[in-house]
């Protein structure tokens, strides 16, 4: 079955820099979901979009942007980076209209800044 | 805003025994809670969801329970392996809005 895919799975950038991470959720899921994880940290939910509309918004940093995509990929847009946006960043899709919203998380990319 | 606790932390047992892990929430207002494993520097991998209406889900040796009302709810894992070694993370959402236990993370000694 496919799995959600997110690109790149590594990336390393200086402070300063611009970073974008790219996700693909599974076929048919309308709901896209981003969480940044940090070292020995639980997940911290960024910000969800549902049919291509921003859905909620959690502890985002105004530096960080999102949109979702006519094809219902989304991507994360970093700016400004700093030392402390070194995680593990995750994207999950799940299908609100099957009524249950299963998230189904992808692989992750790991940030590093230097 | 929903704060998830998730009891114990860590948890080193030997192979074969029955644990339970515990999860509580302080909003009883949720759409669903979902159960997950994570291996280090892994993704989350989906083991049970339990919708709002529910009480139990099972798959395998994994059976998970929701008291809403109280704000709880357990995983339990029976006869356990080796390879059950990982950290386990309960979430809760809201619609589209979820909201992520610390995990309770497990060593099932040989």
């Amino acid at each position: 079955a496919a799995g959600v895919i997110q690109s790149p799975r590594h990336l390393i950038k200086e402070k300063r820099e611009t970073a974008t991470l790219k996700c693909y959720p599974i076929p048919r899921h309308d709901t896209v979901y981003w969480y940044q994880q940090g070292p020995g940290q639980d997940p911290q939910f960024l910000i969800s979009f549902y049919e291509k509309m921003q859905s909620d918004k959690g502890s985002i940093p105004d530096r960080f942007s999102a949109q979702q995509f006519s094809d219902y990929h989304s991507e994360l847009n970093m700016s400004s980076l700093e030392l402390g946006d070194s995680a593990l960043y995750f994207c999950a899709s799940s299908s609100y209209r099957a009524g249950h919203n299963e998230q189904f998380f992808g692989p992750g990319t790991r940030l590093t800044v230097l | 805003k929903q704060e998830v606790t998730q009891i114990p932390a860590a948890l080193s047992v030997p192979e074969g025994e029955n644990l339970v892990l515990n999860c509580s929430f302080t909003d009883s207002a949720i759409y669903n809670l979902q159960w997950f494993r994570q291996d280090p520097g892994k993704g989350l991998t989906s083991l049970l969801l339990i919708q709002s209406s529910q009480r139990e889900q099972t798959s395998g040796r994994l059976n998970a329970s929701l008291d809403k009302s109280s704000g709880r709810s357990t995983l339990y894992i029976a006869a356990s392996q080796p390879g059950d070694s990982a950290t386990y993370l309960c979430a809760v959402s809201w619609v589209n809005k979820f909201y992520f236990g610390s995990g309770t993370k497990l060593n099932v000694k040989p």
